[in-house]
């Protein structure tokens, strides 16, 4: 079993729509949990952020850890087109520095206009 | 536009050969991370060097290697190149080092295209 588990996907939907990714782990050491967005041939961008359990808002994004359930999500509200990327789940424990981050396969998401 | 700068954008390289990948991190940041990322996959932690000396390392073979400078730029180094070290190389720039780096200070490069044939 890998440590962190993501569903590849695709997920298409319609533009507007709300958007869930999720990521299950293993691992009970992980305290920090990171969203990250790439796009074709790009590096991967930092979304969101949470450190340990619960949830947290910027804009249009919602970032939920329960870490009693080891579950992630990644919610986006009023999806556009422009949301169109891979959306990779990541997490570190307490030295994550050193440890470096531990990535979800990504989920390929498609919004139609 | 992060300010971590990659180079070469892509290279194809033959089974056996050994290659070479730079990054220069932004501008204030002492630590590098290099990453592998295979197709459809996510990126897998290769090793970090903070002021110039490795404090980390991933699951990769010894054949993996890299240096930083004292400008805080950084090569990774893999000998021997196999079909499956064919992948996006990323390093990643932040300031730190050992102690944890917190996720908003770490920044990914566009990565290097490698191509093992």
């Amino acid at each position: 079993q890998k440590e962190v588990e993501q569903d590849p996907g695709p997920l298409s939907v319609p533009e507007g729509a709300i958007v869930s990714l999720n990521c299950t782990y293993s691992n009970s050491a992980f305290q920090y949990f990171m969203w990250y967005r790439q796009y074709s041939r790009k590096g991967p961008e930092l979304l969101m952020y949470t450190y340990s359990s619960g949830n947290k808002e910027d804009g249009r994004f919602t970032a939920q850890v329960d870490k009693s359930s080891k579950y992630i999500s990644l919610f986006i509200r009023d999806s556009q087109p422009s949301d169109s990327a891979t959306y990779l789940c990541a997490m570190s424990g307490k030295g994550g520095g050193a440890d470096g981050l531990t990535f979800g396969k990504g989920t390929h998401l498609i919004i139609q206009p | 536009e992060t300010g971590v700068t990659q180079s070469p954008t892509h290279l194809i390289k033959t089974r056996g050969q050994q290659v070479t990948l730079r990054c220069s991190s932004q501008s204030g940041h002492n630590t590098v991370s290099w990453y592998q990322q295979a197709l459809g996959q996510g990126p897998q932690f290769i090793f970090q060097y903070y002021r110039e000396e490795e404090n980390g390392r991933g699951n990769f073979p010894p054949r993996f290697s890299g240096l930083q400078f004292p400008n805080y730029s950084s090569e990774l180094n893999v000998n021997a190149l196999e079909l499956d070290d064919s992948a996006l190389y990323l390093c990643a720039s932040s300031l730190g080092g050992g102690h944890f780096v917190r996720p908003t200070e770490a920044f990914f490069g566009q990565g290097t295209r490698l191509t093992v044939v």
